[in-house]
């Protein structure tokens, strides 16, 4: 079976500083990971996915992830974060070859920028 | 395009009653699901269809039917309302099953008194 794990159920981080959330997964062949970001009281807006070649994604905004087989993480990263970047975020996997037609979700990682 | 659209946005029920979520989506898409989405627990699937004709369930389909006659709607069906179906309910769309990322519609937000 296929899972998705986001060990941090919130992030902090002020303006212009790094910003990374975490991702890490389970599946039994080769993964397809994505990311997506909620803003409050709307659905979930796609910001990047790994499918195949190289490990460093990137996706909308200024953010990027790098898919890591070995430590089977795929976390999220921006250099430079900025207050209009919080929201919750999730990571979600397709594993095509045992999971068949499912995406499946992690619980969320709710990320505040500060000033 | 509009995209993925829902109605309605807001629904209140009784317990027993019953009721459709309405999505439609106008990017031919094939593929097409449902998520509820509850606190803690992020997006659980409900259902899915990989086109018109066709679904098949996902991880928390007890309590919840679908159909596929078209390839734009894909209709949620509450057949007898509970009040663990309070939630917000997401419907997605996507051009392939495998390697398409989701658009997602607005939600709607269901309470069953």
């Amino acid at each position: 079976a296929q899972s998705v794990a986001q060990p941090e159920d919130q992030v902090n981080v002020a303006e212009g500083n790094p910003l990374t959330v975490k991702c890490t997964y389970s599946v039994s062949g080769n993964p397809y990971l994505f990311w997506y970001v909620q803003y409050p009281n709307r659905g979930l807006q796609f910001l990047l996915k790994y499918i195949t070649g190289d490990n460093l994604v990137k996706g909308s905004y200024g953010f990027e992830a790098e898919f890591n087989k070995s430590q089977t993480s795929f976390h999220l990263k921006k250099p430079s974060a900025l207050v209009s970047d919080s929201a919750l975020y999730f990571c979600a996997v397709r594993d095509p070859t045992g999971g068949g037609n499912k995406l499946t979700f992690g619980t969320g990682t709710q990320l505040k920028v500060e000033l | 395009n509009a995209g993925v659209t829902q109605t309605p946005k807001f629904q209140v029920l009784k317990t027993g009653q019953s009721m459709t979520l309405q999505c439609a989506q106008d990017m031919n898409h094939e593929y097409m699901s449902w998520y509820r989405q509850d606190p803690g627990m992020g997006l659980r699937l409900i259902h899915y269809s990989v086109g018109a004709g066709i679904t098949d369930q996902g991880e928390v389909p007890n309590g919840y039917n679908v159909s596929r006659s078209t390839t734009e709607d894909f209709p949620l069906r509450l057949l007898s309302a509970a009040p663990s179906q309070t939630s917000v309910y997401f419907c997605a769309s996507s051009y392939s099953s495998g390697r398409g990322e989701q658009y997602f519609g607005p939600g709607t937000r269901l309470t069953v008194t």
